[in-house]
């Protein structure tokens, strides 16, 4: 079945703990990206990748980092969390080029920063 | 950067009827626009997206206009249904023109009563 794997789904971690969100997809897509929802906000781009080793700062890239040495994983790293980051973390992924029909989302990691 | 606004934040319509949630964007170069759907506790996925080729596009009681000129897009939703309820949001493709730099609106909270 195609889809998009994270994990942890929750989390509950004490600040500057640092963390790791796994993120990995069977589609073999090329595109990759996290985002965080927020009451009232959204969805808000963290980082995305448009191959491997190829990653770039989405809207609200502080305070992570990502990595993307193998094309199906794409893990999200904080770093030192701090309780602002408390949120629903979003992993997805999309196929390439003007043909691409979206992201395709994971089932999304509920991190509590206390 | 892209910024994206969406109205309304809620809306509630007696089943049967028509829903209409609308969008602008700011970024004339983007040319990719997909609305998603989510449901209480569960992933955004994706419904519907057009191109700026293309003025509109249906899918069964879901359609979606685009105004290139004014920037604006649109979703239309038909005879709605008790399980339209959940949250839309629309989004709109950065400077590649891909899916890999979405910008989302904030979001519709669409309740359908009987």
């Amino acid at each position: 079945e195609a889809q998009v794997t994270q994990n942890p789904r929750y989390l509950i971690t004490v600040t500057g703990k640092k963390l790791t969100v796994t993120c990995s997809q069977n589609m073999n897509h090329e595109y990759m990206s996290w985002y965080r929802q927020d009451p009232g906000l959204g969805l808000r781009q963290i980082y995305y990748s448009m191959n491997v080793e190829v990653t770039d700062k989405g809207d609200v890239p502080e305070g992570y980092k990502v990595s993307r040495k193998e094309k199906r994983n794409f893990p999200l790293i904080l770093e030192s969390p701090s309780p602002n980051q408390t949120s629903l973390y979003f992993c997805a992924s999309s196929s390439t080029g003007q043909g691409a029909n979206g992201y395709t989302f994971g089932s999304g990691t509920r991190l509590t920063v206390v | 950067g892209e910024n994206v606004e969406q109205h309304p934040s809620t809306l509630s319509v007696q089943e049967g009827d028509s829903a209409v949630i609308k969008c602008t964007y700011s970024d004339s170069a983007s040319n990719y626009f997909p609305w998603y759907k989510q449901e209480l506790g569960k992933r955004p996925q994706l419904i519907i997206d057009i191109r700026s080729n293309v003025g509109e596009k249906k899918d069964q009681r879901i359609a979606v206009t685009l105004n290139k000129t004014a920037k604006h897009f649109s979703l239309h939703i038909t005879e709605t249904q008790p399980e339209d309820s959940a949250v839309y949001f629309c989004a709109a493709s950065g400077q590649t023109g891909t899916a890999s730099k979405l910008t989302f609106g904030t979001g519709t909270r669409l309740q359908v009563t009987l």
